[in-house]
């Protein structure tokens, strides 16, 4: 099924160690982005792309990198993981019709 | 004070009961989204308006633009529409970016 894809869906980090939350479409949209989600607040955006090869902070970027080398392709890395990490990410894509969500990566940093 | 809030923040009703739920912004905006997350899950799209009315099923959604206020109604209330409603609105300024209300709990009782 079309679609944004996010892998894994849970990880249990250590405190200093780094991963990398995957993220694939195959809508062909240009425009795609990572939120996080806290407990009881909103989703708050991390990085955004708005094509291959281009890419831009959102509102709480720090500690995350982000690379956009094709349009189907939006990895976010963690260096050096620290507990305020903990969160649940999602990545979406859009166009000018909408918004889709990928099911979530649930990261927990002890 | 957010540029997206929602009312209630929770919301108890029974089965059959009408549901509304409202959403303020004050930020100039493209286009306002209404999304639908399950406990645990992931995030679905339910609506993308710019102006007037839609409706999908037993879900109604309008807009006014001049009072920077949608509401998201649902007809028939069902067990199974309890999830968490968030209401997000896409800036005029660029890159199809979502800012988030803190989202409304939904709980259906049988």
């Amino acid at each position: 099924n079309a679609g944004v894809t996010q892998t894994p869906k849970f990880r249990i980090l250590k405190i200093g160690q780094s991963m990398t939350l995957q993220c694939a479409q195959d809508m062909n949209h240009n425009y795609m982005y990572w939120y996080r989600q806290d407990p009881g607040m909103g989703l708050k955006l991390i990085y955004y792309s708005v094509g291959a090869g281009i890419t831009d902070k959102g509102e709480v970027p720090n500690g995350y990198n982000v690379s956009r080398s094709t349009t189907e392709d939006f990895p976010l890395r963690l260096e050096l993981a620290a507990p305020s990490q903990t969160s649940v990410y999602f990545c979406a894509s859009s166009d000018n019709y909408g918004y889709t969500f990928g099911s979530g990566t649930r990261l927990t940093v002890v | 004070k957010n540029e997206v809030e929602q009312s209630p923040q929770n919301l108890t009703a029974q089965e059959g009961e009408f549901i509304t739920i409202n959403c303020s912004y004050s930020v100039g905006i493209s286009a306002l989204h209404w999304l639908q997350q399950h406990p645990g899950g992931g995030i679905v799209s339910l609506f993308m308006l710019s102006s007037g009315k839609k409706k999908h099923g037993r879900l109604i959604a309008t807009i006014n633009i001049q009072e920077k206020h949608s509401s998201l109604h649902i007809t028939a209330s069902h067990p199974r529409d309890s999830a968490v409603y968030i209401c997000a609105v896409r800036s005029v300024q660029g890159a199809q970016k979502l800012v988030f209300g803190q989202g409304t709990r939904l709980t259906i009782n049988p």
